[in-house]
């Protein structure tokens, strides 16, 4: 059964500081991941997708890379600031499950001014 | 264009009474897929659609809850004889096609609907 799990689960960083948010997964025949954004009382957003053939993506500051031998992707964010602060997902879907994606439990950042 | 949208966005009900949550996925999409979540956790895969038919409902907790998607838009859940343990946000998202791989796999989430069972 895969499982994925993302650590810390909460940060709290000043403005300014590079950060990386860690997901790690169970089983590696993933078809993608993705990284999504909560704001508190809203849905979510996707900020980037890396296909099971890729080895990172980048939007502006944000860069993801996925490592599917060892089960791990990292999201780094540059340069944070206070607009950053929400809940950060990680989701893969696996490849012969149809198009379902399982969640990790998220990260918390706090960017302080 | 418009996104996903639910309705209604909160929704209070008492123990043991019948509920439809509603989604609107973003037109054109063909899959369609609702998701729980508990406060803390991540979301959690109930049923997803391809067109009219449930593709997977493997998720759904029990015979209680149940989808629909007559004519492969519009989404309805709904939840009989709710439980406390219902409580929780309701999310649907949608997606171009979920068997492409290209970011037309990517499934955009609407704001949810937050359902309380007293």
């Amino acid at each position: 059964k895969q499982e994925v799990t993302q650590i810390p689960a909460a940060l709290s960083v000043p403005e300014g500081e590079n950060l990386v948010l860690n997901c790690s997964f169970t089983d590696s025949a993933i078809y993608n991941l993705q990284w999504f954004r909560q704001d508190p009382g809203k849905g979510l957003t996707s900020l980037l997708l890396i296909q099971s053939s890729q080895r990172e993506q980048t939007s502006g500051r944000l860069n993801a890379s996925l490592d599917k031998s060892s089960g791990r992707s990292t999201l780094y964010i540059a340069a944070s600031q206070p607009g950053d602060s929400a809940t950060y997902l990680c989701a893969v879907r696996l490849g012969n499950q149809g198009g379902k994606l399982i969640f990790g439990q998220g990260t918390e950042l706090s960017v302080k001014p | 264009g418009a996104g996903v949208s639910q309705t209604p966005s909160n929704k209070v009900t008492e123990k043991g009474k019948y509920v439809e949550l509603r989604c609107d996925p973003i037109s054109g999409h063909t899959a369609l897929y609702w998701y729980r979540q508990s406060l803390g956790q991540g979301p959690e895969f109930l049923i997803y659609f391809q067109g009219t038919g449930a593709a997977d409902d493997s998720g759904l907790p029990n015979d209680r809850f149940f989808a629909v998607r007559p004519e492969g838009s519009v989404s309805t859940l709904k939840i009989q004889r709710t439980e406390r343990g219902d409580s929780a946000v309701y999310l649907c998202a949608s997606s171009l096609n979920w068997f492409r791989a290209s970011s037309e796999d990517t499934q955009y989430f609407g704001p949810g609907t937050r359902l309380t069972v007293l």
